[in-house]
């Protein structure tokens, strides 16, 4: 059983390139999530989708578009990187069905550089 | 704006001591306060709280929830230097879909 994983591991960009960050999970969740993670400022939720079919901003979303391509699989695109696009990035999933708690699971992080 | 504050940013402690580590939070519709470990990769599933005064419990590590105080406690004792992590705290929302996390706390368990 392989959760949650993420492609590439690591990624090195000029700026003004662009990308797009993979992850599946096979644990049959509802819903997923791109964070990234910046020293001293813990993880900040970029997107996320809730269902299949739904995509809703989170609180840093600017420079970025997702992609819920069906239940397993969430992409993350950078159109036009930017060095302040330097960090390491993190999918995660939860079962959240719409009511009750809820634990979320994360991938192995992708680390990107844009020079 | 919800808001999770954890304390404090950073410690250096000897195998064997006991540590405390605090979450604030200010967060609208409560749902659930949740503890995760970071060590080098993805953050690993600690604890979940959703009522007042209950410990939960899981070996060294312990933590219990202030709703009324809003606040959590991460306790870890006899530490071990297989502690040594970032500890996040994170605050489920009734309505967000989403967690808020804090900063985090980096922790060094020396030999």
């Amino acid at each position: 059983n392989a959760g949650v994983t993420q492609t590439p591991k690591f990624q090195v960009l000029k700026t003004g390139q662009s990308m797009t960050l993979q992850c599946a999970q096979d644990m049959n969740h509802n819903s997923m999530y791109w964070y990234r993670q910046d020293p001293g400022m813990g993880l900040r939720l970029i997107y996320y989708s809730a269902s299949e079919g739904t995509t809703d901003k989170g609180e840093v979303p600017n420079g970025y578009n997702v992609s819920r391509l069906n239940k397993r699989e969430f992409s993350l695109r950078l159109e036009s990187a930017a060095p302040s696009q330097t960090s390491v990035y993190f999918c995660a999933s939860s079962l959240r069905t719409g009511g009750g708690t809820d634990t979320q699971y994360f991938g192995p992080g992708t680390r990107l550089t844009v020079l | 704006e919800d808001k999770v504050v954890q304390s404090p940013l950073s410690l250096v402690v000897h195998e064997g001591d006991t540590v405390t580590l605090n979450c604030s939070y200010e967060v609208t519709n409560f749902r659930s306060l949740l503890w995760y470990k970071q060590e080098k990769k993805a953050p690993t599933f600690l604890f979940m709280l959703t009522s007042s005064g209950i410990e939960k419990k899981s070996g060294r590590l312990s933590s219990i929830l202030d709703k009324k105080e809003l606040f959590s406690i991460l306790n870890i004792t006899a530490t071990q230097t297989g502690d040594s992590a970032v500890y996040l705290c994170a605050v489920d929302e009734e309505y967000g879909n989403k967690l808020v996390f804090g900063a985090g706390t980096i922790l060094r368990v020396k030999s």
